[in-house]
């Protein structure tokens, strides 16, 4: 039972154009949300967070957006640049349904952005 | 550069044999996870520690053993694993269990002959 989905493996996508990755959660009672990125043999990286009070979020390149009522989420790279590429995990937490600190992750998203 | 520091990047175990992982953050953090990740699959939560204090305990077998000695360190005992425990053992840490995100480190490879 996936309660965070990540449906598409893979994404490709041109220099310098805008990349969206897509999030769907199931459980309503999820209130953090964040998007990390991981290269091969590292640890995820954190990118961006949102909370569910807010519907965007935005840091440099990277905004996430948040649609509670379709229990949706999506990260817009803008550009995307060659160094983006990587696989990105979407992951959501229920902070005040008694799961402190249980982050559930996608299974992510490869992003490869082509010169 | 990552701020979470796992050593040692790579273990080779029997399955008698007793390790331990360890886990080191300077940020100031006062939680501490364990995660682990199979191939091709999320990461996974295993224990939380809330000011040096288990919080959480994801029902992970005993043969894990996790420790907080102090706010920056966490260790994973490891004793008697079986082939299916192989994987990637990530150890993260947050300001607190708020809203505040958990920085990962770089994981310790583990293989259980």
């Amino acid at each position: 039972d996936q309660q965070v989905k990540q449906n598409s493996p893979s994404l490709s996508v041109q220099e310098g154009r805008i990349s969206i990755l897509n999030c769907d959660y199931t459980n309503s009672m999820f209130d953090y949300f964040l998007w990390y990125k991981k290269y091969p043999a590292e640890g995820p990286t954190f990118l961006i967070s949102i909370s569910s009070i807010k519907d965007k979020n935005e840091d440099g390149r990277f905004t996430v957006f948040l649609n509670k009522s379709a229990k949706h989420l999506s990260l817009h790279i803008v550009p995307s640049q060659p160094g983006d590429s990587a696989v990105y995990f979407c992951a959501a937490s229920a902070l005040y349904g008694g799961s402190q600190g249980n982050l559930i992750f996608g299974k992510g998203t490869k992003l490869s952005v082509k010169p | 550069d990552t701020e979470v520091t796992q050593t040692p990047k790579h273990l080779v175990m029997g399955m008698t044999n007793k390790k331990s992982l360890k886990c080191e953050q300077h940020m100031g953090h006062r939680a501490m996870y364990w995660y682990k990740q199979k191939a091709k699959k999320p990461p996974e939560l295993m224990f939380v520690y809330s000011y040096e204090k288990l919080s959480i305990n994801e029902s992970v077998p005993s043969r894990f053993s996790p420790e907080c000695p102090n706010s920056s360190l966490l260790n994973l005992h490891l004793h008697a694993l079986q082939p299916e425990d192989s994987a990637l053992y990530l150890c993260a840490s947050s300001q607190d269990g708020g809203y505040q995100p958990q920085h990962f480190g770089d994981g310790t490879r583990l293989s259980i002959l």
